[in-house]
Formats: structure tokens, sequence, C-alpha cells
């Protein structure tokens, strides 16, 4: 039973466009909500987290969208870049019990 | 490097062996954990310590498999009696403690094969 689900599964973008990516969540009780870059043979890497007291998080390009009352949220990497193609994670956990629950992923195609 | 460091990167083994891997945490944090990653899929938690308490496992954690972490330092995980079904990447991470402080930063993983 996945506990957040992501779309779109992959996306591509032309260089300097938006790539827009979306999870959803059931379990109310999910207080932080991070998300991913992974590239091929490498481990996750921490790239941005929001909490659900805020409604958006800005960081560099990289943007998180939260919308408590749909218990969705989602990132948007601005004028993306082909060193962005990757598989972004979006993943949620809660207090006192810090283990992540992950999205499948979406796999960002930049286009030069 | 101050990262999360994972031995060996690579497994290949044959069915019915057992296996250990490796990982060393960022040297501060007291946190660690073990999560398994299949192709085309997220990490799915396997199994978390603090310190050198191991405080929960994950139903996908069978009998076979056994993680350990001596004196809240490096961890191992064992799979004992490989399937072909236990191919995947096992992936480290650690956070630390502090108030509450989520961040789990991963290391590169280790790709486990089993022929």
């Amino acid at each position: 039973q996945q506990q957040v689900k992501q779309s779109p599964q992959s996306l591509i973008v032309q260089k300097g466009g938006i790539s827009i990516i979306n999870c959803a969540y059931e379990n109310t009780a999910f207080d932080y909500f991070p998300w991913y870059q992974q590239f091929p043979g490498k481990g996750p890497a921490l790239l941005i987290a929001i909490r659900p007291d805020v409604s958006e998080k800005k960081e560099g390009r990289f943007t998180i969208s939260f919308n408590k009352s749909a218990k969705q949220f989602s990132l948007h990497i601005m004028d993306s870049q082909p060193g962005d193609s990757a598989t972004y994670f979006c993943a949620a956990s809660m207090t006192n019990d810090y283990k992540l629950s992950f999205g499948a992923g979406t796999t960002v195609t930049v286009r030069a | 490097d101050t990262g999360v460091s994972q031995n060996p990167r690579h497994k290949i083994t044959k069915r019915g062996q057992n296996v250990t891997f490796r990982c060393d945490p960022i040297s501060e944090h007291n946190r660690l954990y073990w999560y398994r990653q299949t192709l085309g899929q997220g990490p799915e938690f396997l199994t978390y310590f603090q310190n050198e308490a191991q405080l929960e496992k994950s139903r996908l954690l069978s009998d076979r498999f056994s993680a350990e972490r001596p004196k809240g330092s490096f961890s191992t995980l064992e799979i004992q009696r490989t399937e072909q079904g236990d191919s995947a990447m096992y992936l480290c991470a650690s956070s630390l403690r502090a108030g509450l402080h989520h961040e789990q930063y991963f290391g590169p993983g280790t790709r486990l094969t089993v022929t």
C-alpha cells in the first residue's frame, strides 16, 4: 500500500522550461515532506523539504507548493537545465515515526 | 568525504549464499536507516536504529535479514540464504535527532544481484 502517490511517471521539458511533479498523500499525521533527486547508480540526495505550516518554500530554482486541505504537494523546477535530468522522489514522514514513505518517482528529461 | 558511505558498492552472489553490507553514517548522526530500492520504484523502509538500538523493522524484513549497529556507529545488514527476489539496491541513510529534525542523508547504496 503506497502511502504517497506521485505523478507523472516521466516528463520531458525543454531547457529553460518548468518541470512540475505532483504528490498526494492520505495520512494526515504526515508532517514532513522532502523531495529527493537521484541520478543513475547514485543514492537519493535531499533537495528541498517543507512542513505543513507553510504553503510554499523556495530554494534557488526549486519550489515546493503545499496544499494541506487537498493533501497534495508539488515540486516546481524553474528554468530547467540538462543537469536537472534525474529521477525525483517525493516522500513523507511523521513526528515520532521518522521512516520515509516514498512516491514511485518521476524521471525528468531536460532537452537542450 | 564526510557523507554516508556504503560498502561494497556492488555485490553479485549465487542464490543461497549469505551476504553482508556495511554502512558508515555521518559521524555525528545518531539515527541510521536501511531502505531497499528496486528498479523503477522509490526506496522502501526496512529498519532503523537510534544509536545502537534497533527501534523498528518493516514487515519486508523477513527472518533471513538481520541488521546490527554495534556501539551506535557503523551498521551491517546481513541477508542469509539469498533469493533472486532480494536483488535490489540497498540504501543506508542517517539523520541527527534534534527536536523535529528529520533530514535523512543517503549513501550511494549497495547494488545486490542474486543469480
